[in-house]
């Protein structure tokens, strides 16, 4: 079974300080995805990386910026958290080819008072 | 502008009956269409696939049927059940790298 482990379920973090959320499949997926649930809105697509060290910016990438040195892992960075970035943050994986088919973690809550 | 439109924000159905989700694209490129199930507090999970050259895919009491000249497809569940209460989300694929485009999910809802 793929696995997408996600660093924690629930963070609280304060405005402005710098938060990383960390991601690692064991599937070795070529591509990881983040992503933020927010209601109503769905899942909007924040960075994307189909190699280690490349990264392609998604539909919302403003405030967020990612790192991923290793194949497995995937970093999400929040440069200085803001209260509108208070949402689910959900990290995918996938091997690519026609389907595409993503695995995603069980996702992160993070609260930025 | 949104590629993949459920239009629906939320579905209730009574247990046993059938459950039909519905979902609109516009982009004629995509060549895959995935259906995701997610319940609170957890990450969505892949439930059916159907591809292009296809008009429909079954898997148990999940059915997905594309029509491509409508550029429409729907998941129907049948029977529904109570555990079946969950979001459901619409994807569609270019193929290769390039990342699923999702729609804003359906919430259904199966009363027992």
């Amino acid at each position: 079974d793929v696995k997408v482990t996600q660093s924690s379920r629930y963070l609280v973090k304060r405005t402005g300080e710098k938060v990383f959320l960390e991601c690692v499949q064991d599937m070795d997926h070529e591509n990881m995805f983040w992503y933020r649930q927010d209601p109503g809105l769905g899942l909007r697509l924040i960075y994307f990386s189909y190699d280690v060290k490349m990264k392609e910016k998604g539909d919302i990438p403003e405030g967020y910026s990612v790192s991923r040195e290793k194949k497995e892992r995937f970093s999400l960075i929040l440069e200085s958290a803001s209260t509108n970035q208070t949402s689910m943050y959900l990290c995918a994986s996938s091997l690519g080819g026609d389907q595409n088919i993503q695995y995603f973690g069980a996702g992160t809550r993070l609260s930025v008072l | 502008d949104q590629q993949v439109k459920q239009n629906s924000p939320s579905l209730s159905v009574q247990e046993g009956r059938i459950s039909i989700l519905n979902c609109d694209y516009t982009n004629s490129m995509f060549d895959y269409f995935l259906w995701y199930k997610k319940y609170p507090a957890e990450g969505p999970t892949f439930l059916i696939s159907i591809s292009s050259i296809k008009d429909k895919n079954e898997d148990g009491r999940f059915t997905v049927f594309l029509n491509k000249s409508a550029k429409h497809l729907s998941l129907h569940i049948v029977p529904s059940q109570p555990g079946d209460s969950a979001v459901y989300f619409c994807a569609a694929s270019g193929g290769g790298n390039t990342p699923l485009v999702f729609g804003k999910g359906t919430r259904l809802s199966v009363i027992a």
